[in-house]
């Protein structure tokens, strides 16, 4: 079957780094992506990895290795704004994104 | 932003009743999707579409109908909402037929008594 594992809940300090890790199986592999999602909102798009390597977007980078079935997200210089729930979704061969039930991450002052 | 609107936001309705969902994106995005997600859990597809007259069941799609008339609307109908219906729905629209991020609307909060 598909499946994701992240872990449920991850708590860090402001102006900290933290990483998420997001591994996965799926029926062939067309991507993954990495969402945020506050509470009672819609996901919104932070990355997006199809080759192996790191991809940086400001304070926000994300890592993949195909060959592993595994991905990161690594946030750093944490504001109290990142406290969101974070999706790791592979694409599978039909093109469809798996989802998770991602990882909370609460940030502490 | 994106430009990709749900109404209504907040329904409550009693059992039984027909309640249709809209969506409406105004990116000229082919494929859209409908999602159901209560809180703290995963993402469940509902339905998608590849584009105009074309619709695809997902995982929960049995209770359930959608239409793709045009490229910017694509509703879902529930023919009779039940207790279990209560949850939040989202709409999607993809950049790319295939890959590409997906733009979510802001969803729409459905409680049935």
């Amino acid at each position: 079957g598909q499946n994701i594992d992240q872990p449920t809940e991850m708590t860090a300090t402001e102006g900290a780094i933290v990483q998420i890790n997001c591994t996965y199986q799926t029926s062939g592999f067309n991507g993954l992506f990495w969402y945020q999602q506050h509470a009672g909102e819609a996901p919104t798009f932070l990355s997006y990895n199809v080759l192996d390597g790191l991809e940086e977007k400001g304070r926000f980078s994300s890592f993949l290795s195909r060959s592993k079935g595994y991905s990161y997200l690594l946030l750093k210089e944490l504001q109290m704004k990142d406290s969101a729930s974070y999706l790791c979704a592979p694409m599978d061969s039909n093109y469809q994104l798996i989802w998770g039930a991602g990882t909370k991450l609460i940030i502490k002052p | 932003e994106a430009d990709i609107y749900q109404t209504p936001r907040y329904l409550v309705i009693g059992t039984g009743k027909k309640i249709t969902l809209e969506c409406s994106q105004t990116m000229g995005h082919d494929k859209m999707y409908w999602y159901q997600q209560d809180p703290g859990m995963e993402l469940h597809l509902i339905h998608y579409s590849y584009g105009v007259n074309s619709t695809e069941k997902g995982d929960l799609s049995s209770e359930s109908t959608v239409s793709r008339i045009r490229t910017e609307h694509f509703p879902l109908t529930l023919e009779s909402a039940r207790p279990s219906h209560t949850s939040q729905y989202l709409c999607a629209s993809q950049t790319g037929w295939d890959t590409g991020e997906l733009f979510f609307g802001e969803g729409s909060r459905l409680t049935v008594l």
